[in-house]
């Protein structure tokens, strides 16, 4: 049964460029949360998506970044015109609903 | 306003050892909390999870403490093994809701052989 699967798993991009980051949540789960560490911190919660809605998106910069989780396909997060400040990891996380996260194994970002 | 402080940010201990880390939460309203260990270059996975209806669960060598009116929670490792070198997230969050996770900073255990 696969994990939680993200790529790419690294993304080098130079300012003012767009990411483009891909998570495919467990099978059978429905419910998909992206997070955001920085060197040496915790991680932050940026949005929670279930099939085709976002759900809460309190945790996402009101500019630049926007998400999205289809009906068919995985779930994109997309950050446009990067600047260094984006470079961190991104973990998608999925789950049933009302039970554990499972995370991936992240998407390291390098804005030059 | 950090919501979950985590405590200490780093550890160090010998094999054999007991390791203690401590987070205590802000929002009454968080009911789940659980630990994640993550290593290095790797996305967190989950260690153990505890409910506030619960003052205690262990798993193995791994134990959670929940002190609910101190708002409060604990790891414990017990035996700690060079393998358990790794940092430690706690985390809340409030069930029905979002269910988004709130972390704490995390702790940077290493266990020395």
């Amino acid at each position: 049964n696969a994990g939680v699967m993200q790529n790419p798993r690294h993304l080098v991009r130079r300012r003012g460029q767009e990411a483009r980051l891909r998570c495919s949540p467990m099978k059978g789960h429905s419910h998909v949360y992206w997070y955001r560490q920085l060197p040496e911190e915790g991680l932050k919660f940026m949005v929670y998506l279930q099939k085709e809605n976002i759900i809460d998106e309190s945790g996402m910069p009101k500019e630049r970044f926007s998400a999205e989780f289809p009906k068919e396909g995985p779930s994109i997060l997309r950050i446009q015109q990067v600047v260094r400040g984006d470079s961190a990891a991104y973990f998608c996380a999925s789950s049933r609903g009302g039970e554990t996260q499972y995370f991936g194994p992240g998407t390291r970002l390098l804005v030059l | 306003q950090q919501q979950v402080k985590q405590s200490p940010q780093s550890l160090i201990v010998q094999k054999g050892g007991i390791s203690i880390i401590n987070c205590a939460y802000e929002n009454t309203a968080f009911d789940y909390f659980p630990w994640y260990q993550q290593f290095p270059g790797k996305g967190p996975a989950l260690l153990i999870a505890i409910r506030p209806d619960v003052s205690e669960k262990k798993e193995g060598r791994f134990t959670i403490s929940f002190n609910k009116s101190a708002k409060q929670f604990s790891l414990h490792i017990m035996d700690s093994q060079p393998g358990d070198s790794a940092t430690y997230f706690c985390a809340a969050s409030i069930q029905g809701g979002s269910e988004k996770l709130v972390f704490g900073k995390g702790t940077k255990l290493t266990v020395n052989p």
